[in-house]
């Protein structure tokens, strides 16, 4: 089984349905990360989570909100879909503390939506 | 602004070797991932500097200058496998990876 698992994999939706991804991970790292990638761009932070109670906006968290329902899992919500949100997304995880750790990032295998 | 640039696109020959440059200006250095990604899948570590100078692994090294705000990633012997995009990623004084695009490589018989 993987260590990051993302859930669905695939997800065609129309405009203004609101939309749950989730992630789970057995690594125990206490970061979590959703990222999104678009062609031609790179990957682009929505939302970090350094720990249960902690909650960050990245660079594009408008249109998103996320949930850290415990230390494994990290949940990203489209309230309201929109085709722009079309898009690979992609849940991280990564430990900072672990002694010699460079912060690697280990990533879920994605998950595709389609925005309609 | 902080900003990661890499090529596009790359092609190369199975067997030979080729070089993948990112350049970087950036708030703070903490480290340069390299990572792997292949089409519709996740990316995949392959390389981290945080010191100048070159990293071997196997196959693929990495090398870091600071000063010039200049990264390589080289990959020897290629093989088809190594048909991937290939990520640049620095990790600023805020401890938040920046990415470049990615240069995707295509590897021709």
């Amino acid at each position: 089984d993987a260590d990051v698992t993302q859930t669905p994999r695939n997800r065609i939706t129309k405009t203004g349905k609101r939309i749950m991804l989730e992630c789970s991970q057995t690594k125990g790292h206490d970061r979590m990360y959703w990222y999104r990638q678009d062609p031609g761009l790179g990957l682009r932070l929505i939302y970090y989570s350094f720990d249960v109670k902690d909650i960050n906006k990245g660079e594009i968290s408008d249109g998103y909100s996320v949930s850290r329902q415990a230390q494994a899992k990290f949940s990203l919500s489209l309230e309201s879909a929109i085709p722009n949100q079309t898009a690979l997304y992609f849940c991280a995880t990564s430990d900072l503390r672990q002694g010699g750790d460079t912060g690697e990032l280990f990533f879920g295998e994605g998950s595709r939506l389609t925005v309609l | 602004g902080q900003n990661i640039d890499q090529p596009t696109e790359m092609t190369a020959t199975e067997g030979a070797i080729v070089q993948i440059n990112c350049t970087y200006q950036t708030s703070g250095f903490n480290g340069l991932f390299w990572y792997q990604q292949h089409a519709g899948e996740a990316p995949t570590f392959l390389s981290y500097n945080v010191l100048d100078g070159l990293e071997e692994k196997g196959r693929f090294s990495s090398f870091l200058s600071r000063s010039k705000g200049y990264s390589y990633l080289l990959l020897k012997e290629l093989q088809m496998k190594d048909s991937a995009s290939y990520l640049c990623a620095v990790l600023d004084s805020n401890y938040q990876l920046i990415w470049g695009a990615g240069t995707k490589l295509i590897i021709k018989p």
